[in-house]
């Protein structure tokens, strides 16, 4: 079956860790995203790619870096600039120039403490 | 730049009634918009689009939207409340077009009362 894979569904840091989480999709899309969830908040794009190599900062890319090695995998990490990373954390994927759907993964929930 | 307003953040309807999740935007290009629903800690899940085509949008689960030009709005329906409706939803527009990115609204929490 084709989709979007995240992993791992929770995850669990001690404040001052990075923490990367991983992203992966078997659709052939070109396009991938990285999105914050925080309750009542909507959701807030932090990274996003068109294409394998290249990437762009979302509308709250501060404390994040993203890579795209590859067209399938987009990880996420979340360094110890972040401020406030304890969120839901949701990846998508897209086929460019077409209706601009995405499918989204499960999610991850990462917990800083 | 785009933008979209849900209003009510929370909803509230009777198992059999009607239900009416509101939504608003604002594009500076015929947009494509969009229905996401969310169950809890899961992610989102397409339940219609709009893309220029017929302006009465049929989706899954029993749901609808209409495209209203003159309001700027895409409202959502569903003629008869289901308790597996219970969820978060949430409406999205297009970028210009070349941009593939989405801006959402902030949600409603749909609630069903048995």
């Amino acid at each position: 079956d084709g989709g979007i894979t995240q992993s791992p569904k929770y995850l669990f840091r001690k404040e001052g860790q990075n923490v990367t989480l991983s992203c992966e999709q078997n659709l052939n899309h070109d396009a991938m995203y990285w999105y914050r969830q925080d309750p009542g908040q909507g959701l807030r794009l932090i990274y996003y790619s068109q294409i394998v190599n290249d990437f762009q900062k979302g509308d709250i890319a501060e404390g994040y870096s993203v890579s795209r090695e590859k067209k399938e995998s987009f990880p996420l990490t979340v360094t110890s600039a972040q401020k406030n990373p304890t969120a839901f954390y949701l990846c998508a994927s897209s086929i460019t120039g077409t209706s601009y759907e995405q499918y989204f993964g499960p999610g991850t929930r990462l917990t800083v403490t | 730049a785009q933008s979209v307003t849900q209003l009510g953040s929370h909803v509230s309807v009777s198992e059999g009634a009607l239900v009416l999740l509101r939504c608003n935007y604002s594009s500076s290009v015929p947009p494509y918009l969009f229905w996401y629903v969310q169950y809890p800690n899961q992610g989102l899940q397409l339940l219609l689009k709009y893309t220029s085509a017929a302006t009465l949008v049929k989706g899954i689960n029993g749901f609808e939207a209409e495209f209203k030009k003159s309001e700027t709005s895409f409202h959502l329906t569903k003629p008869s409340a289901h308790m597996s409706d219970a969820a978060e939803y949430f409406c999205a527009v297009s970028g210009d077009f070349g941009n593939e990115k989405l801006t959402f609204g902030t949600g409603t929490r749909l609630t069903i009362i048995p």
